[in-house]
C-alpha cells in the first residue's frame, strides 16, 4: 500500500543533543510537510518542500531545519532540543496539484526531552 | 493567533443518532476547508472537504456545510457508529500565488465519542 512512513515513532533525545526524524513516502508526491502539533492544540506547519523548493514558515525556529535528498525522503533535524520541543512531530505530503489539496498524514513521531 | 477554531474539544453522541461537528474561522481568505479524522497513535486521514464556491459537500454518512457568511463550517455525520469515535480536525487554506492551497491552518480538533 502507498502510504508515509515516520521513523521512529518515539523517539527520545537529551536536551541541547541534536536529534533527526525521518519520513518517507511511496506516493510520489510532490509536497511534502513537517508539522508540530503538542498536547491538545492544533498541527503547526514548520516548512514544506514543493520538489525540491524549500518553504519555511515565518515563526519556525532556527533550531529546526530539513533535508529532502529526493522525492522520496524527507528529515527533519531540531540542533539542540529544548524542553519546549518535546511534541508529535507530524510528516504529510500531498500531490501539489491544483484542486487537489488533500494531504496524507503519516503516523508521526513522539518526541521527548529529558 | 487561532484562524481556524473548533470551541467544542469533546462531544458525545449516541449510535444512530446525528454527530454535529463546528468549526469557525477568522480569515476571510481561505477559500477551501477540509476534515480530518485521527485515531489514537495514527496519523490524521482526510475525510471531506469543500471549496468556498460551494455551500454543501456529501460523501456518504458525511456532510459538510459551510455558511461563508458566517465564517462557519460544520460537518455532519449520520448515522453515527461506534467507528467514528475519533479526533476530529478542521482544516482550512487560502490560495497562495506560487503555492496553491497547499499550506492548511488546522483547528484544535473535537474529541468525538459514539456511545452504544
Amino acid at each position: 500500500d502507498a502510504m508515509v512512513i515516520q521513523n521512529p515513532r518515539y523517539q527520545v533525545t537529551q536536551f541541547g543533543k541534536p536529534v533527526t526524524l525521518s519520513c518517507s513516502q511511496t506516493l510520489n508526491h510532490n509536497v511534502m510537510y513537517w508539522y508540530q502539533q503538542k498536547s491538545s492544540q492544533a498541527p503547526k506547519l514548520l516548512f514544506h518542500y514543493y520538489d525540491k523548493d524549500f518553504n519555511n514558515e515565518a515563526d519556525t525556529p532556527d533550531n529546526f531545519q530539513s533535508r529532502r535528498p529526493n522525492t522520496s525522503f524527507c528529515f527533519l533535524d531540531i540542533r539542540s532540543p529544548g524542553l519546549g520541543d518535546a511534541a508529535m512531530y507530524l510528516c504529510a505530503t500531498s500531490r501539489g496539484l491544483d484542486g487537489d489539496y488533500e494531504q496524507y498524514f503519516g503516523p508521526g513521531t513522539r518526541l521527548t526531552v529529558t | 493567533d487561532q484562524q481556524v477554531k473548533q470551541n467544542s474539544p469533546s462531544l458525545s453522541v449516541q449510535e444512530g443518532r446525528i454527530s454535529i461537528l463546528n468549526c469557525d474561522y477568522t480569515n476571510s481568505m481561505f477559500d477551501y476547508f477540509l476534515w480530518y479524522k485521527k485515531y489514537p497513535a495514527e496519523g490524521p486521514t482526510f475525510l471531506i472537504s469543500i471549496s468556498s464556491i460551494k455551500d454543501k459537500n456529501e460523501d456518504g454518512r458525511f456532510t459538510v456545510f459551510l455558511n461563508k457568511s458566517a465564517k462557519h463550517l460544520s460537518l455532519h455525520i449520520v448515522p453515527s457508529q461506534p467507528g467514528d469515535s475519533a479526533v476530529y480536525f478542521c482544516a482550512a487554506s487560502a490560495y497562495v500565488s506560487n503555492f496553491g492551497n497547499e499550506k492548511l491552518t488546522f483547528g484544535t480538533g473535537t474529541r468525538l465519542t459514539i456511545i452504544p
